[in-house]
């Protein structure tokens, strides 16, 4: 069946920590990539996309992820994170197949980070 | 806000009762969805609409109806037959095509008593 792994429910950083959130997903065709952000008490919001061309793709505050096509893999990597950045962080797979698509979201990544 | 707004912010609803969540847009999108949201299992998609008078369900539908009269509005009604109900609902909505760019509002709890 179909599906979007992400493989850390939960993670802690503290500041200036490199981050690394994985999102796997199974599905062989044609797909389009998202990563959306739930920032404490605000909306669920689009942090970076990843449709065609260049597989390493840049989003907001210095969020990047990179598509790799024989890993169905795109996860999201920041240098050093912030407090800032404790959100909670959603992978999400578009999968294009003839005249049914669909689009599955990942259970989500915690993310604390400490001062 | 990015032109959606769900109300009420918490709803209460008592067994056997039907409850509506309201969902309206001003952005001028098309397509309209509706998503549950549960602790460690992501976003589910209960029902999603294309264009106005014409809606299909998502995963999880059973339990749940909506209607799209008009391209601002997308209500979703939480029937008595939905037996867990308790959960963060968020609209959705895309310019055209449910693989476009999603833009959520802020959504609506729902919680029985």
């Amino acid at each position: 069946a179909q599906s979007v792994s992400q493989h850390n429910h939960h993670v802690i950083l503290s500041e200036a920590a490199s981050l690394e959130l994985g999102c796997n997903y199974s599905y062989g065709g044609t797909v389009n990539l998202f990563w959306y952000v739930q920032y404490p008490g605000q909306h669920l919001q689009l942090l970076l996309k990843y449709f065609s061309g260049d597989p390493l793709v840049k989003g907001i505050k210095g969020f990047e992820a990179e598509f790799i096509k024989s890993k169905f893999s795109f996860n999201l990597r920041k240098p050093s994170v912030q407090w800032s950045d404790t959100a909670e962080y959603f992978c999400a797979v578009m999968m294009f197949s003839g005249g049914y698509n669909k689009l599955i979201f990942g259970a989500g990544t915690r993310l604390a980070v400490h001062p | 806000d990015g032109g959606i707004t769900q109300s009420p912010k918490y709803l209460f609803r008592k067994e056997g009762q039907n409850v509506t969540l309201s969902c309206e847009q001003n952005l001028n999108h098309d397509a309209m969805y509706w998503y549950r949201q549960d602790p460690g299992q992501g976003l589910r998609l209960i029902y999603y609409s294309q264009i106005v008078n014409d809606f299909q369900k998502g995963d999880i539908a059973e339990g749940y109806s909506v209607s799209r009269e008009k391209k601002e509005s997308f209500p979703l009604t939480v029937t008595s037959a939905q037996k867990n109900p308790t959960a963060f609902y968020l609209c959705a909505t895309t310019p055209g095509h449910l693989g476009e760019t999603q833009y959520f509002g802020p959504g609506t709890r729902l919680l029985v008593l």
